[in-house]
């Protein structure tokens, strides 16, 4: 069964440190997303892309993250200068261009720890 | 604004037995997507169960069913001959029927554990 694959699957950072974390969606998939998931707390939006750019993004969605698909296959989730309340797991996901949420599926995550 | 509402931090259920997990919602939308995700220790997100609103029969997948009550807003999650696997985080969520981004809204989340 196609996955949506994250890497790496944990990364510890220092605060201030720039990061990016990586997903390869399913091969045949045109909308891609980045939740967050403080330890704890509830899964969260973040952003939504599609087209070669964002088509949603959140309040937590601040100027200190960004993505991009650098090479048509990758999906990034940059973030500029960490702070300790961005440790969290990171959840990646993509869906299908067939409307609503046909094949709509997440990827194991990233864990994120800033110190 | 949406909103999704798990009242049940935790629960347990003895191995076998049936455990019926709450989740309520607001939205002033008419058609509309429910869900519910489980998430075990790998912390992995897998979708157990969809249900479209505007279906008015219940969605059912094996062990796993809902209570769709769209007046009342409510969206329960039953399980039925509890295993010891399905000991996880178990999370209700809202998507819109049509949107740009599809985004989910999750709840806080229901820690089900399954009693040996």
């Amino acid at each position: 069964e196609p996955e949506v694959t994250q890497t790496p699957s944990h990364q510890v950072t220092q605060m201030g440190q720039e990061v990016i974390l990586r997903c390869v969606p399913i091969s045949n998939h045109l909308y891609f997303y980045w939740y967050r998931q403080i330890l704890g707390q509830k899964v969260e939006f973040l952003v939504s892309f599609y087209n070669n750019e964002i088509s949603e993004k959140s309040e937590i969605f601040d100027d200190q993250f960004s993505v991009e698909r650098p090479d048509g296959s990758n999906f990034t989730l940059k973030i500029r200068s960490t702070k300790l309340e961005d440790s969290a797991m990171y959840f990646c996901a993509s869906r299908e261009d067939r409307g609503g949420v046909h094949g709509y599926t997440f990827g194991s995550g990233t864990r994120l720890t800033v110190v | 604004a949406q909103t999704v509402t798990q009242s049940q931090p935790e629960m347990s259920v003895q191995e076998a037995e049936t455990v019926t997990l709450s989740c309520t919602y607001d939205t002033s939308e008419n058609n509309y997507y429910l869900f519910w995700y489980k998430q075990p220790p790998s912390r992995q997100m897998i979708l157990v169960i969809r249900q479209e609103a505007y279906k008015q029969q219940n969605a059912t997948e094996n062990r796993f069913s809902v209570n769709f009550q769209k007046a009342a807003k409510s969206f329960s999650l039953k399980i039925s001959d509890s295993q010891l696997g399905d000991t996880a985080m178990y999370f209700c969520a809202f998507m819109k029927h049509v949107s740009a981004g599809n985004q989910f809204y999750f709840g806080t989340g229901t820690s089900l554990t399954v009693i040996p």
